[in-house]
């Protein structure tokens, strides 16, 4: 059974104090690890897709890396905009197209 | 502007009352599909569809149905719905260019109560 791990579940920065996100995954093969954001009392809103190990992917403060097992969201120097849940998910190699999200990391950056 | 639209966004019902949600996008896209999102369990996909006329199951399909007969709606019917099923719905689309779950785009959400 698949399954995504997020770590931590909740997470405080002080505005431009870097940090990073954890995503753990187990799958039989990976066909493709997807990021998204979440802001409260909306639809998810797609970041990242990481297809193999050692990928990494950029946009603005937010770079997405890709390991064998974990996948990390680094957030560099972040704003109180980039307050959000985070969401972590995979698909696994096979028939079926049914992704294995995780639970997400609440991310609050105060000014 | 690219969107999925969902309707209602908020639907308080009773025990056994059929009800659907609506759901549309203006993309062309192929790919649509149907999630729930509860507390401490995070997002979980209820029906998918490739395109027209194929719809498949998710990891949580029972008490659901869904129908594709037009590209752009993607409704999630409740034959008789149960406080079980009280969550927050969200229909997605992406464009199935041979890797069908990158970038999805989903709707503002649904969120439904049953009493």
């Amino acid at each position: 059974e698949d399954q995504v791990t997020q770590s931590p579940e909740a997470l405080r920065l002080q505005e431009g104090e870097s940090s990073s996100l954890n995503c753990s995954y187990t799958v039989s093969g990976l066909r493709g690890l997807f990021w998204y954001r979440q802001d409260p009392g909306k639809g998810p809103e797609f970041l990242f897709t990481l297809y193999s190990a050692g990928e990494e992917k950029e946009k603005e403060r937010l770079k997405a890396t890709l390991t064998k097992k974990e996948s990390f969201l680094h957030i560099t120097a972040p704003k109180p905009e980039d307050s959000a849940t985070y969401l972590c998910a995979v698909q696994a190699v096979g028939g079926s197209y049914i992704p294995t999200f995780g639970r997400g990391t609440s991310l609050i950056v105060h000014p | 502007e690219a969107q999925v639209t969902q309707n209602p966004r908020y639907l308080i019902t009773v025990t056994g009352k059929k009800l659907t949600v609506t759901c549309s996008q203006n993309m062309n896209h192929e790919y649509m599909s149907w999630y729930r999102q509860d507390p401490g369990l995070g997002l979980r996909q209820i029906y998918y569809s490739m395109n027209v006329e194929a719809t498949d199951k998710g990891d949580v399909p029972e008490g659901y149905k869904v129908s594709r007969k037009e590209k752009r709606n993607f409704p999630l019917i409740l034959e008789s719905p149960s406080p079980n099923q009280t969550s927050l719905y969200f229909c997605a689309s992406s464009a199935n260019r041979g890797r069908p779950y990158n970038e999805q785009f989903f709707g503002p959400g649904t969120r439904l109560t049953v009493l």
